[in-house]
């Protein structure tokens, strides 16, 4: 069936480097796709969206960028702090408008101090 | 103050006893969302609505109860819990496509 998924599990990244969360997804009817960010015992967090019309759209040091031909979205953090440390996940939208958003699994990043 | 709201943050229970699960927002969104989620499974769908009175099935339905008679309020009932239904539960809210989430609620049924 479709899905939405991720490539890596877990991520760690020294701070101060970039860090780049890839997601695949397999629905091409797709047309909305958003990040969110979960920290420890809180609930999720929205970052960026972006709509299938655009190929990058970008956030205060976060980037999103969607590739289409490979169905595939990441999301780019600039300058990673301790802060960043998180769950990310990835969703997208089915292209049914107004649909439940369908979420990854989600992606660990552990930043090194 | 404005946002989503969910109460109990905590909450045991034993099995087969009634649980209820309040989620409150201030934005007048049309749609909301309830989830679960567990390790292993990230963020499992139970219900959704896209207005008050309306309501539809999502991933995992089975053994919950939603109701929203107004467009801030949108509670999930456990009829009858069980100890597969332990979890962290999170309401979201949406005006269309982007989801906003509450804090979450950690069930335990013991």
């Amino acid at each position: 069936g479709e899905s939405v998924g991720l490539h890596l599990p877990t991520l760690s990244v020294q701070e101060g480097d970039n860090s780049i969360i890839n997601c695949a997804y397999s629905n091409s009817a797709s047309d909305y796709f958003i990040w969110y960010k979960q920290e420890s015992g809180k609930g999720p967090q929205f970052i960026i969206d972006i709509r299938s019309n655009m190929d990058k759209r970008q956030g205060q040091r976060v980037t999103v960028l969607l590739n289409k031909t490979v169905k595939h979205l990441s999301l780019q953090i600039a300058a990673t702090q301790p802060g960043d440390s998180a769950v990310y996940f990835c969703a997208e939208n089915g292209a049914r408008g107004n649909t439940p958003l369908v979420f990854g699994k989600g992606t660990r990043l552990s930043v090194i101090a | 103050d404005a946002g989503i709201t969910q109460s109990p943050r905590y909450k045991i229970t034993e099995t087969g006893r009634q649980v209820t699960l309040m989620c409150h927002q201030t934005w007048s969104h049309s749609y909301m969302f309830w989830y679960r989620q567990d390790l292993g499974h990230g963020l499992r769908l139970i219900y959704y609505s896209a207005a008050a009175d309306i309501t539809d099935k999502g991933e995992v339905p089975d053994g919950y109860v939603v109701s929203r008679s107004k467009t801030e309020n949108f509670p999930l009932t456990l009829e009858s819990a069980t100890r597969s239904q332990t979890s962290v539960y999170f309401c979201a809210s949406s005006p269309m496509d982007e989801q906003y989430f509450g804090p979450g609620t950690r069930l335990t049924v013991t």
